[in-house]
């Protein structure tokens, strides 16, 4: 089974100042990680995603993640805060399924998500 | 090109009726999944499709709840004498389906408010 926690309910950090969010996770078999952000009243959206390839991951909007497997860690920064950042940041594991060689994970198991404040 | 949709966007129902939300995935998307998102739950886990067939139900929360997927594209999600606890966003995600590629890409959601 796989679990993802999120170590911050809230984070506030003023604009134009570094941007971290921690994520420990487990997982039995070689994860998926991404990183999902929901602004209010609006649709999840991708914000990046680790599958194995280059440990540190780029994303849109200046953010990117680093996978450390010896701390099954894998924290969101971005060097520089803006407001439109203002958002919900879930923290998401997929479970690379043995049964379908297809591909298609079934189902991702997402953190209790960081509500991220920026402070003018 | 078009992304995910959902309808209704809002929804609010009288308890013990029935109500069917539908999700249009991306096209081409063979995998598809619902989720449930409540205050004080987080996010949840419901169900998965591959094309029609759904290889984990493990997350549909009682035998209220049934999902099914026609022609590997839309998708229903139909919730039988809803209860107020039902009440929720409920989401619909697309992906692929394709070894390597596990990203989801999810609509805007359904809220259903059950009175």
């Amino acid at each position: 089974a796989q679990s993802v926690t999120q170590l911050d309910s809230h984070v506030s950090v003023s604009e134009g100042t570094p941007v971290l969010l921690r994520c420990n996770y487990s997982s039995s078999y070689s994860p998926s990680l991404f990183w999902y952000v929901q602004h209010p009243n609006k649709g999840l959206q991708l914000l990046l995603k680790y599958t194995s390839a280059a440990t540190l991951v780029k994303g849109i909007n200046g953010f990117e993640a680093e996978f450390k497997k010896s701390e099954t860690s894998f924290h969101l920064t971005k060097p520089s805060a803006h407001m439109s950042d203002a958002a919900e940041y879930f923290c998401v594991v997929s479970k690379v399924s043995p049964k379908y060689s297809g591909g298609g994970a079934d189902g991702l198991t997402f953190g209790k998500g960081t509500h991220l404040i920026i402070q003018p | 090109g078009a992304g995910v949709s959902q309808s209704p966007s809002n929804k609010v129902t009288e308890k013990g009726k029935d109500v069917e939300l539908r999700c249009d995935p991306i096209s081409g998307h063979t995998a598809l999944y619902w989720y449930r998102q409540s205050l004080g739950q987080g996010l949840e886990f419901l169900i998965y499709f591959q094309g029609n067939s759904a290889p984990d139900k493990s997350g549909l929360p009682s035998d209220r709840f049934s999902a099914e997927r026609t022609g590997g594209s839309v998708s229903t999600l139909t919730i039988q004498r809803t209860q107020q606890e039902d009440s929720a966003v409920y989401l619909c995600a697309s992906s692929p389906g394709l070894a390597g590629s596990y990203e989801q890409y999810f609509g805007p959601g359904t809220r259903l408010t059950v009175t």
